[in-house]
């Protein structure tokens, strides 16, 4: 099946920083991107859609301007988590979805621990 | 937005007897709906998939099951294995909109 990747698969960082989590559909075009956030024993919770080229939709609730998305190809999105803080601290998935919208792959998560 | 749940949070069940998970959705305009698999620190990985037009679906060892009637959904695992123990969820999905996901059920297999 397909394959989409993330980087880093962890990080940890201070208080205040910024990170970027990249995503990439390895072997596909991913016309449509999506970011998921996951906390402990929880289910995954949409953060952000985005399609190549456009500004990305975000959820309720969530800060445009503290999670920064950008999808500049069909293969790759990324995620900036900015002025983090420890509440930011969670596992963020991103997943790929093709033209065909029954299939939808989802990357092997990055572990994000803020200090 | 959609609500998805699943009856059961845990499942523990021995070595080589089948499992069943259970999935409860609201929205009945959803028409497609999909099983993944999540292991410890890793992304969810995709089981098998239903759309509204069938009440079964067939994998290798699993079975989907879904009643548009009462809006329920059920995996079945034939002869557990150690391998399948991980977090299970569910998700539904109306059109070519998001997918929304269950809160998950850990299935525990017992060796």
């Amino acid at each position: 099946g397909a394959v989409v990747s993330q980087h880093p698969s962890w990080v940890i960082c201070k208080s205040g920083t910024s990170v970027k989590i990249e995503c990439r559909s390895l072997d596909f075009q991913a016309t449509t991107m999506f970011w998921y956030r996951q906390f402990p024993k929880q289910s995954l919770m949409l953060m952000a859609t985005s399609n190549e080229g456009s500004k990305a939709t975000y959820e309720q609730g969530v800060e445009k301007d503290k999670f920064l998305i950008n999808h500049a190809s069909l293969t790759l999105s990324t995620l900036t988590v900015t002025s983090a803080h420890p509440e930011d601290s969670s596992f963020y998935i991103c997943s790929a979805r093709t033209s065909n919208y029954n299939e939808q792959f989802f990357g092997p998560g990055t572990r994000l621990t803020v200090l | 937005g959609e609500s998805v749940g699943l009856h059961l949070p845990t499942l523990s069940v021995q070595e080589g007897d089948n499992s069943i998970i259970n999935c409860a959705y609201s929205n009945s305009a959803s028409d497609y709906f999909i099983w993944y698999k999540q292991e410890s620190g890793k992304g969810p990985q995709f089981i098998i998939d239903i759309r509204s037009n069938m009440d079964k679906r067939q994998g290798q060892r699993v079975t989907v099951l879904l009643n548009k009637t009462v809006k329920h959904l059920s995996l079945q695992i034939a002869a557990t294995q150690p391998g399948d123990s991980a977090v299970y969820f569910c998700a539904e999905r109306v059109g070519a909109n998001n997918l929304f996901f269950g809160t998950g059920t850990r299935l525990t297999v017992i060796p």
